[in-house]
């Protein structure tokens, strides 16, 4: 399948900081990658999509002032947690549509393994 | 109410026991369906995935979507230890990747041997 990396893995900054965090596709494109947020024991939440070449589209309850993401190639997406604080503390994973899967009607979700960001 | 409903456990078994994983939503557009697996402090990995109602089998696995009743399942059949992980279901309005995934808060499974 699909691979989609993550860097850094782990991140411990000082509240008032910002922080980025980058999403590559290693071996397709993707005009589309999705960035999620995952707090211990809740679910997955949606945050952001992003979209190669243009503004990303945020969910509701998501500041785009602090949660700036670039999608500058077909492979590359980043998040900047801008101005830290420690209630910014969690999970932060991406994710990217693959192509030509056998079901035309389907394109599966490839998760990167995350970045475990810690504010101090 | 929460979009997607999904019992957190943990959820323990005996090796060998067949597991029934659940989920609830309540908007009706969704119309696929996703069972993902993740391991702690990982990215999730697809398990399987069905378009509008009815059955999948993939090996041991089998997903059931019932949209009249807004129920999604996962069963496990002759469950292993390796299966220990957390299930996360997972829903979207469209197949094509254009959109972002709804999930639920996921399922601590934990097959003793």
């Amino acid at each position: 399948g699909a691979v989609v990396s993550q860097h850094p893995s782990r991140v411990i900054c000082k509240s008032g900081t910002s922080v980025k965090i980058e999403c590559r596709s290693l071996d397709f494109q993707a005009t589309t990658m999705f960035w999620y947020r995952q707090f211990p024991k809740k679910s997955l939440m949606l945050m952001a999509t992003s979209n190669e070449g243009s503004k990303a589209t945020y969910e509701q309850g998501v500041e785009k002032d602090k949660f700036l993401i670039n999608h500058a190639s077909l492979t590359l997406s980043t998040l900047t947690v801008t101005s830290a604080h420690p209630e910014d503390s969690s999970f932060y994973i991406c994710s990217a549509p693959g192509t030509g899967g056998i079901d035309y009607l389907y394109n599966e979700q490839f998760f990167g393994p995350g970045t475990r960001l810690t504010v101090l | 109410q929460k979009e997607v409903e999904q019992d957190p456990g943990p959820l323990s078994v005996p090796e060998g026991a067949i597991v029934s994983l659940n989920c609830t939503y309540s908007n009706s557009a969704f119309q696929y369906f996703m069972w993902y697996r993740q391991y702690s402090r990982k990215g999730p990995e697809l398990l399987m995935y069905t378009y509008s109602s009815g059955n999948k089998e993939d090996g041991r696995f089998t997903a059931q979507v019932d949209k009249s009743s807004k129920y999604i399942s996962l069963f496990i059949r002759d469950s292993q230890p390796s299966d220990s992980a957390t299930y996360l279901c997972a829903m979207s309005f469209s197949g094509g990747g254009a959109d972002g995934l709804t999930f639920g808060k996921g399922t601590h499974l934990i097959i003793q041997p």
